[in-house]
């Protein structure tokens, strides 16, 4: 059983097409961050939200964590080819800073 | 740069061989994971080690040892490989007292096991 369950697992969409990834779980994160990973390489840190509420922009990229704790979502405007990728999310519940990967959405943004 | 580096890339065994997957980081962190990936199920914690001279077990630990060397070093060893450690191998570094910072991620071990 996953802890953190990401949707959609895939997806695929036309260049300047806008798009939201969602992760969800039963419980309660100190902190939630998102990941992309490029194939052959290891996941990159794009954010990281630890406010219940919290919005926070990366350019074209929104990241909201929600107000219980236990959500997120990744909103992309106007997808790039460029972002094409794995993207993680990941929650840590305790102090010792063990994180807890989803499963991923793997996206293909067509050019 | 400045990172984790993992070695082998690639590797493949035979069923039962042994064999020590290394990684070394240069950021001064205490704290060190591994972590292995497959398809659809994202990214599984193996064992971390929260400072240097402690290790503890991750979710899936069964198969797999690791010893923290120094506070640098922290490698992962199978004993006697199966098919199902057929995996893609990472490990990672963070620094606890700055969690925003979050994890740093070697490139990775592609691991066949036949």
């Amino acid at each position: 059983t996953q802890l953190l369950e990401q949707s959609p697992q895939f997806l695929s969409i036309q260049e300047g097409e806008n798009l939201t990834v969602y992760c969800n779980s039963s419980s309660v994160f100190s902190s939630l961050q998102w990941y992309r990973q490029e194939p052959g390489e290891g996941p990159v840190l794009l954010v990281t939200v630890v406010t219940g509420g919290e919005v926070k922009k990366l350019k074209r990229l929104t990241f909201q964590f929600g107000d219980a704790r236990k959500d997120s979502s990744l909103h992309i405007t106007a997808a790039q080819p460029g972002d094409t990728g794995l993207y993680l999310c990941a929650g840590a519940m305790d102090s010792s800073y063990k994180l807890i990967f989803g499963s991923g959405t793997r996206l293909l943004v067509r050019p | 740069n400045a990172g984790v580096t993992q070695t082998p890339k690639f590797q493949v065994l035979k069923t039962g061989q042994s064999m020590t997957l290394q990684c070394a980081q240069d950021m001064n962190h205490n704290s060190m994971y591994w972590y292995r990936q497959d398809p659809g199920m994202g990214l599984r914690l193996i064992y971390y080690s929260a400072s240097e001279g402690t290790t503890d077990k991750g979710e899936v630990p069964n198969g797999y040892n690791v010893s923290r060397l120094n506070k640098r070093e922290f490698s992962l060893r199978l004993e006697s490989a199966a098919p199902s450690q057929t995996s893609v191998y990472f490990c990672a570094s963070s620094e606890m007292s700055r969690r925003v910072d979050g994890y740093t991620f070697g490139s990775g071990t592609r691991l066949t096991v036949v």
